[in-house]
């Protein structure tokens, strides 16, 4: 059980396109969903949280224009990095929680891995 | 906002020795303390947690401790064994902030055969 999906694990763009990453909750309900950023050789940095039916909160620094988060059902997720550079080459990783009494565990999704030209 | 460091920043050891990991945290509200192994290209995964009501937490080779009072926890891997090399992360959260996680830098692990 708890199962998170992420989708696409690869992506190569050209600088200035647009790149949607999907994360799924597969075998439960996920109330909260968090997304990440991963830098090589460095810790997870929390980008934003994101509530199933509001808006995301996001971590200072993060430009909530560039890094557009939706989260529309209770399984589904998504992160759109707008007009994409090179600096946001990196490795973005979704995590989900039920949000039920002694859910505090996250469980990760596998990555999408982001390469900007 | 809750601030977790994480040492030592690498650590080998020979295969059969024990790796502790030590961590510290600053927000005296937090209350849920996992651990996290990553490989390489992999997504983290969780191995062991403990929560601030508990002291101490065992899972066959693998143990967590919590000092609330000096706000710190550490990771124990007994009898370690090659596949146990990866980086460990510890993490901080509380429910307040809606258990959002703050990691510690990571502690690469690297168990010599």
């Amino acid at each position: 059980g708890a199962v998170v999906s992420q989708h696409p694990s690869w992506v190569i763009c050209k600088s200035g396109t647009s790149v949607k990453i999907e994360c799924r909750s597969l075998d439960f309900q996920a109330t909260t969903m968090f997304w990440y950023r991963q830098f090589p050789k460095q810790s997870l940095m929390l980008m934003a949280t994101s509530n199933e039916g509001s808006k995301a909160t996001y971590e200072q620094g993060v430009e909530k224009d560039k890094f557009l988060i939706n989260h529309a059902s209770l399984t589904l997720s998504t992160l759109t990095v707008t007009s994409a550079h090179p600096e946001d080459s990196s490795f973005y990783i979704c995590s989900a929680r039920t949000g039920r009494a002694g859910g505090e565990t996250q469980y990760f999704g596998p990555g999408t891995r982001l390469l900007v030209l | 906002g809750e601030n977790v460091e994480q040492h030592p920043s690498t650590l080998s050891v020979q295969e059969g020795d024990s790796a502790v990991i030590k961590c510290t945290y600053s927000d005296s509200a937090s209350n849920y303390f996992p651990w996290y192994k990553q490989e390489l290209g992999k997504r983290p995964q969780l191995i062991i947690d403990i929560r601030s009501n508990v002291g101490e937490k065992k899972d066959q080779r693998i143990a967590v401790t919590l000092n609330k009072t000096a706000k710190h926890f550490s990771l124990h891997i007994t009898e370690t064994q090659p596949e146990d090399s990866a980086v460990y992360f510890c993490a901080a959260s509380n429910q307040r902030d809606d258990y959002k996680l703050s990691f510690g830098a990571g502690t690469t692990v690297t168990v010599r055969a």
